[in-house]
């Protein structure tokens, strides 16, 4: 099945310390996406690539980092100089289009990560 | 920028009846797009519907409709006929087109929709 993977669904990590969390898809789309969900509030856009090797900060850059070596897989890595790191990750992926086409995104199930 | 405003922390509804979710947009672009997402407990995001700013009628998919009224910017989400799995988070979410050309979604705060038998 065509799909966007994040693994693992569940993660805990030590102050001071950086993780990777993992997002795989196989719907051929050039465009992934990282999202934070906290308690209360929407999505919040972290950064974005638009094709292999494209990184883009979103609205809540700092203290993360990404990497696009390849089409299918987008990981970000949450550095220690996240301040508050503690929240829900959705990965997301769509097709390019053109600026005002209609691009849904697709999700992933997410990565809860907790900083102990 | 562009802003999603959903005003309503929490619904309650019986099955089988109707509830309308709400959502206010602010824009300055007159091309954009108006989606609908489902979030059950399980944390992935469902998409349930679309709506194009120039889209002549009101989208619909199945249970779901959209009350789209562009002179109040508002697309509220109509669900008919709840069902028990229908309980979940539901956002509203605007399609912006940044500075580099690419699109970008900016969600609202989300409805806790609750169905019960």
């Amino acid at each position: 099945d065509g799909g966007i993977t994040q693994s693992p669904k569940y993660l805990f990590r030590k102050e001071g310390q950086n993780v990777t969390l993992s997002c795989e898809q196989n719907l051929n789309h050039d465009a992934m996406y990282w999202y934070r969900q906290d308690p209360g509030q929407g999505l919040r856009l972290i950064y974005y690539s638009q094709i292999v090797n494209d990184l883009q900060k979103g609205d809540i850059a700092e203290g993360y980092s990404v990497s696009r070596e390849k089409k299918e897989s987008f990981p970000l890595t949450v550095t220690s100089a996240q301040k508050n790191p503690t929240a829900f990750y959705l990965c997301a992926s769509s097709i390019v289009g053109t600026s005002y086409s209609y691009n849904e995104q697709f999700f992933g199930p997410g990565t809860r990560l907790t900083v102990l | 920028a562009q802003k999603i405003t959903q005003t309503q922390p929490g619904m309650f509804v019986q099955e089988k009846e109707a509830v309308t979710l709400d959502c206010t947009y602010d824009t300055s672009d007159p091309s954009y797009g108006l989606f609908w997402y489902k979030q059950p407990s399980s944390g992935e995001m469902i998409f349930l519907i679309y709506q194009g700013s120039y889209d002549q009628q009101n989208a619909t998919e199945g249970r779901y409709s959209l009350n789209f009224q562009k002179a109040r910017k508002s697309a509220n989400l109509v669900i008919s006929a709840s069902q028990l799995g229908d309980s979940a988070m539901y956002f509203c979410a605007m399609r912006e087109v940044m500075n580099t050309g690419f699109q970008k979604l900016v969600f609202g705060t989300g409805t806790r929709l609750l169905v019960s038998p």
